[in-house]
């Protein structure tokens, strides 16, 4: 069965500490992985995409998140945390299997000064 | 640059009323979804389209209706409203892909209220 497991409800991180935003994924076929931000009373945007190519991928905002096959994982980080990301972090998998876009549960960010 | 626009933002309903969400897109994406958005249950497809008049079920397709006459609007519809869809909608589009590789854009909701 297709899914996204993201283990952690909430995560709390000083600004400016180191974050990693875990993501696990089962999928049948070949997985296009996905990361989107949700900022309260918004959509979710586009942090990051992994197609093909090389496993750590670079998207907006400092993010980066890291495609590992062997584990079924793409966990997103970001070197230092602004009290701005402060928001809940949704990953996802699509791909070659269907038209449907499986979500995580997703993770929310709070950020302590 | 209005991306992904739902109207309305907030609706209130009472146990048996109708409705019709509507979403629309300008970036001409041939794929259209509705997601409803649950605490702690991330966003849960309800119906998608792949093109102008068509329309298929997603995984909780019950108690909705959709319509796609035109690419750019994709309409969701209550026929009789229970406290259960009491959440936030979601639209979304995307371009054409190979199945589902294609990142998604996303409204800024619908918060309705059943009661």
């Amino acid at each position: 069965a297709q899914s996204v497991t993201q283990p952690d409800i909430h995560i709390t991180v000083s600004e400016g500490a180191s974050l990693e935003l875990r993501c696990n994924y089962s999928y049948g076929a070949t997985p296009y992985l996905f990361w989107y931000v949700q900022s309260p009373g918004q959509g979710l945007q586009l942090l990051l995409k992994y197609f093909s190519g090389d496993t750590l991928v670079q998207g907006i905002k400092g993010f980066e998140a890291e495609f590992k096959r062997s584990q079924s994982s793409f966990n997103l980080r970001k070197p230092s945390v602004h009290w701005s990301d402060a928001a809940e972090y949704f990953c996802a998998v699509g791909g070659t299997g269907g038209f449907k876009t499986i979500f995580g549960a997703g993770t929310r960010l709070f950020v302590k000064a | 640059n209005a991306g992904v626009t739902q109207t309305p933002k907030f609706r209130v309903l009472k146990t048996g009323q109708s409705m019709t969400l509507l979403c629309a897109q300008d970036m001409n994406h041939e794929y259209m979804y509705w997601y409803r958005q649950d605490p702690g249950m991330g966003l849960r497809l309800i119906h998608y389209s792949v093109g102008e008049g068509t329309t298929a079920k997603g995984e909780v397709p019950d108690g909705y209706n959709v319509s796609r006459l035109k690419k750019q609007n994709f309409l969701l519809g209550l026929e009789s409203a229970a406290p259960s869809q009491t959440s936030v909608y979601f639209c979304a589009s995307s371009r054409q892909g190979v199945g589902q590789n294609q990142p998604q854009h996303f409204g800024d909701g619908t918060r309705l209220s059943i009661l």
